[in-house]
């Protein structure tokens, strides 16, 4: 599958625990996008990579949350002190920097579905 | 207040039947607006991207049109399929510093029974 993947696909976990989600783009796509998607709503931006640098953040990503591309390939999402309000899907997307056309595709992952006791 | 709007919140509809979907979006300027279905528990896949000058964008029986003097766009799906149950997501690629973010609407609904 050379799709993008993310693991774990589904994570429990008790209130004040740490938790690392991980995101391995498509081969080449230089920007990767971490999103958070709770029950009933679409998905929300929380931050995304061109390569290896950060270089948007929501205002949704508080000091709790981290995340990382250190050799601008895969990427990771650390959750400190989860709290119950942190139970979600968090999605990855990956893109090329530019398509033909014009108009940019972000292929999505599966999700990594987080459920804090 | 959302920035992206959709309507309905959700749709019941006979297989084979056609249904249209909505979106109303607040930003200016976008670059792009797309159409996402996402099945349960799954990630979403593009349905069509258009650009602000375009109009319509077909893929199969999913046809996509953008007024971008309302700021309106529609998903018009045709003879609809028992598979075709899912949420579908309208996006808008909105300005944020020097990028533009995509922002999801909270997605449709859509129920086709036998």
């Amino acid at each position: 599958d050379t799709g993008v993947s993310q693991d774990p696909r589904h994570k429990i976990t008790k209130r004040g625990q740490n938790v690392t989600f991980r995101c391995d783009p498509i081969s080449e796509h230089n920007r990767l996008y971490w999103y958070r998607q709770t029950l009933g709503q679409g998905p929300e931006f929380l931050t995304y990579f061109q390569n290896e640098a950060q270089l948007e953040k929501s205002r949704l990503l508080s000091d709790r949350f981290s995340a990382e591309r250190p050799k601008g390939s895969f990427s990771t999402l650390e959750i400190q002190r989860t709290e119950q309000g942190d139970s979600a899907m968090y999605l990855c997307a990956s893109r090329p920097t530019k398509t033909s056309g014009g108009a940019n595709e972000q292929f999505f992952g599966p999700g990594t579905r987080l459920t804090v006791l | 207040k959302n920035q992206v709007e959709q309507s309905p919140q959700s749709l019941i509809i006979l297989e084979g039947k056609n249904c249209t979907l909505q979106c109303n979006y607040t930003v200016s300027p976008f670059s792009n607006l797309r159409w996402y279905k996402q099945d349960t528990g799954r990630g979403p896949v593009s349905l069509t991207i258009m650009t602000f000058s375009e109009n319509t964008k077909s893929n199969g029986r999913y046809t996509a049109t953008l007024d971008a003097d309302t700021k309106q766009s529609s998903l018009h799906i045709t003879a609809s399929q028992l598979s075709d149950s899912a949420s579908y997501i309208c996006v808008v690629s909105v300005p944020l510093g020097g990028s533009y973010i995509p922002t999801f609407g909270r997605g449709t609904s859509l129920i086709v029974h036998p």
